[in-house]
């Protein structure tokens, strides 16, 4: 988990509110990511975003926002049109080697997301 | 389609003895392939990657993968499992987006039983 922080770790939110989870790096990694794991379906990706002031819609990107202002973050906002944000959400980082190929992925430790 | 397949949810093994992870993939080019580690509440850890060359492909807390092309496989391996190594574990391949750029698609994971 080392140089990718989420935060908080737990969070408690009613439904209808907006949520954002938190993500910083300081690997100086060009892309970042967000996905989302629920059990039994292996991890999602939301969006991502290889360079600053841009991002791409993930696999399941309906329902959430991003932004990437500085390289070193990329906060996930869960609207309320999120029909089950209840989950595990994670936030990754990589090196970009041209033309958007990547090697391996980077991981935060997550946060957990609980809407009632 | 661009998938990864871990066939079981589930692998019990006792201590000291060898242990495999399964995982098959379907991906158009060269395939680059990777198993992720998962302890509870907590973000992947990187295990390895293959990306090309040798079959066999070390990688940390004396993991091993094994590259079979003409099977399409992937599989974990190590020597003698450790209770210490019971996680979840997800094989990922890296695949093209519609954006042109990388991304990773993951198996749904399998769990690791290391009985003491």
């Amino acid at each position: 988990d080392g140089g990718i922080t989420q935060s908080p770790k737990y969070l408690f939110r009613k439904e209808g509110q907006n949520v954002t989870l938190s993500c910083e790096q300081n690997l100086n990694h060009d892309a970042m990511y967000w996905y989302r794991q629920d059990p039994g379906q292996g991890l999602r990706l939301i969006y991502y975003s290889q360079i600053v002031n841009d991002f791409q819609k993930g696999d399941i990107a309906e329902g959430y926002s991003v932004s990437r202002e500085k390289k070193e973050s990329f906060p996930l906002t869960v609207t309320s049109a999120q029909k089950n944000p209840t989950a595990f959400y994670l936030c990754a980082s990589s090196i970009v080697r041209g033309q958007g190929r990547f090697y391996e992925q980077y991981f935060g430790p997550g946060t957990r997301l609980t809407v009632t | 389609a661009q998938s990864v397949a871990q066939p079981e949810d589930q692998v019990n093994v006792a201590e000291g003895n060898p242990l495999t992870v399964k995982c098959t993939y379907s991906v158009s080019g060269n395939p680059y392939l990777f198993w992720y580690v998962q302890y509870p509440n907590r973000g992947l850890q990187f295990l390895l990657k293959y990306i090309t060359g040798d079959n066999l492909v070390k990688g940390s807390y004396g993991f091993e993968a094994e590259f079979n092309k003409s099977q399409t496989s992937f599989h974990l391996k190590k020597p003698s499992a450790l209770v210490s190594d019971s996680a979840l574990y997800f094989c990922a391949v890296r695949a093209l987006s519609s954006y042109n750029t990388d991304k990773l698609i993951f198996g749904t994971g399998t769990r690791l039983q290391v009985f003491p």
